[in-house]
């Protein structure tokens, strides 16, 4: 089973400041998706990465494949109150059994 | 409205006393999951299923069971819980993966908290 590495594990920032985080592995993902988990709540998932370069935007949120499919990035531009949460990373093998890192636990303070 | 719904959403039981958390999903997907949440250990897949009839092990299936009989229902059982099967549990759905490089994108349920004294 391949281990999902996500740095780092708690980051607090102020309002309207940038943040990166990241999620790596060893092996080759297929695919990688992000997540979003508020307390008390189910993850959300916010966005899913297949070809290795590949970038995506969602408002402020930009997600990063590497080249190699090896690792992952999403980015936060002027982070606000609201996208403080739990944000995981995960990935699916072709049997379909998946396997989520352990989180980045991102505090945003007004 | 498109959902996974979970009951109960919170359960005190004792050891040894059989249970059944229910999970349904409205959406037609073929693609089913249950994971548990520890503080810790991140979210972990304990079973899944492809599609009815179709159950597969996750990473921590030890002490649960599953079973799919119909497309929108799958219910995970405790039959005899322990104190370390405390914990937070997530239902899942998804549609098949095949479409975008095996990509099985989760749509959680709300959760139910289970504690076994």
């Amino acid at each position: 089973t391949q281990l999902l590495e996500q740095s780092p594990q708690f980051l607090s920032i102020q309002e309207g400041e940038n943040l990166t985080v990241y999620c790596n592995s060893s092996s080759v993902f297929s695919s990688l998706q992000w997540y979003r988990q508020e307390p008390g709540e189910g993850p959300v998932l916010l966005v899913t990465v297949v070809t290795g370069g590949e970038v995506k935007k969602l408002k402020r949120l930009t997600f990063q494949f590497g080249d190699a499919r090896k690792d992952s990035s999403l980015h936060i531009t002027a982070a606000q109150p609201g996208d403080t949460g739990l944000y995981l990373c995960a990935e699916t093998d072709s049997w379909g059994k998946l396997q989520f890192g352990a989180g980045t636990q991102v505090v945003v303070t007004p | 409205e498109a959902q996974v719904t979970q009951n109960p959403r919170y359960l005190i039981t004792v050891t040894g006393k059989k249970l059944t958390v229910t999970c349904s999903q409205n959406m037609n997907h073929e693609y089913m999951s249950w994971y548990r949440q520890d503080p810790g250990l991140g979210l972990r897949q304990i079973y899944y299923s492809m599609n009815v009839e179709v159950t597969d092990k996750g990473d921590v299936p030890e002490g649960y069971k599953v079973s799919r009989k119909e497309k929108r229902n799958f219910p995970l059982i405790l039959e005899s819980p322990s104190p370390n099967q405390t914990s937070l549990y997530f239902c899942a759905s998804s549609t098949s993966g095949k479409i975008r490089g095996w990509a099985y994108e989760q749509y959680f349920g709300p959760g139910t908290r289970l504690t076994v004294t």
